[in-house]
């Protein structure tokens, strides 16, 4: 109950395209979800988050769309950029506990 | 901005010995966590730290780890017998309030045992 899945492990986006990694989770009660971008040898850096109370949330390029009863989410990068590509992690918190549950992860390659 | 900051960024030591990872949070932070990413993998959570004791523990974080905040400053993770299975990056993060506040993670050290 308190795994988070991810998916794609990777993907492959030509340059100006639009990136969708899925996030699923099934403990109802966490109930913050945020990402987290990671370049090589660096530490994840906080992208963008959401809370289970509105439907979508949007910062420049990255959308995360939140479906409450699906007890599902995703991450949408619009406009994939060479710069984008690292590697992203769904993550969720909530349910009393203050620990992160990560995702497997996954490795974007934006190509030119 | 301000940072968290981990040193060394990287530890090679022999099975058996002891070592210490240590993180810097960022200064007016007050919750304080180590995950851990072993190579390839999901990055993992250790334990987490408030108010100079420890709130909760996974179940990897057995009798081997410690943590200490010593001067209220450094955030310190010391694993007392390295086992070849502790090679991994680990993280430090802090965080202004508990719950659902923002984790903000450090560089990592990279910690191989060999």
């Amino acid at each position: 109950q308190q795994q988070v899945k991810q998916s794609p492990q990777s993907l492959i986006v030509q340059k100006g395209g639009i990136s969708i990694i899925n996030c699923a989770y099934e403990n109802t009660a966490f109930d913050y979800f945020p990402w987290y971008q990671q370049f090589p040898g660096k530490g994840p850096a906080l992208l963008i988050a959401i809370r289970p109370d509105v439907s979508e949330k949007k910062e420049g390029r990255f959308t995360i769309s939140f479906n409450k009863s699906a007890k599902q989410f995703s991450l949408h990068i619009m406009d994939s950029q060479p710069g984008d590509s690292a590697t992203y992690f769904c993550a969720a918190l909530g349910g009393g506990y203050n620990k992160l549950i990560f995702g497997a992860g996954t490795r974007l390659a934006v190509h030119p | 901005e301000p940072e968290v900051t981990q040193t060394p960024s990287h530890q090679v030591t022999q099975m058996g010995q002891e070592v210490i990872l240590r993180c810097v949070p960022i200064s007016n932070h007050l919750y304080f966590y180590w995950y851990r990413q072993i190579l390839g993998q999901k990055v993992e959570f250790l334990v987490s730290f408030y108010n100079n004791e420890i709130s909760e523990k996974s179940e990897i974080f057995d009798d081997q780890f410690s943590v200490e905040r010593p001067d209220g400053s450094n955030f310190t993770l010391k694993i007392r017998s390295t086992k070849l299975e502790d090679s991994a990056m680990y993280f430090c993060a802090g965080s202004g309030g508990g719950g659902t506040d923002t984790q903000y993670f450090g560089p990592g050290t990279r910690l191989t045992v060999l």
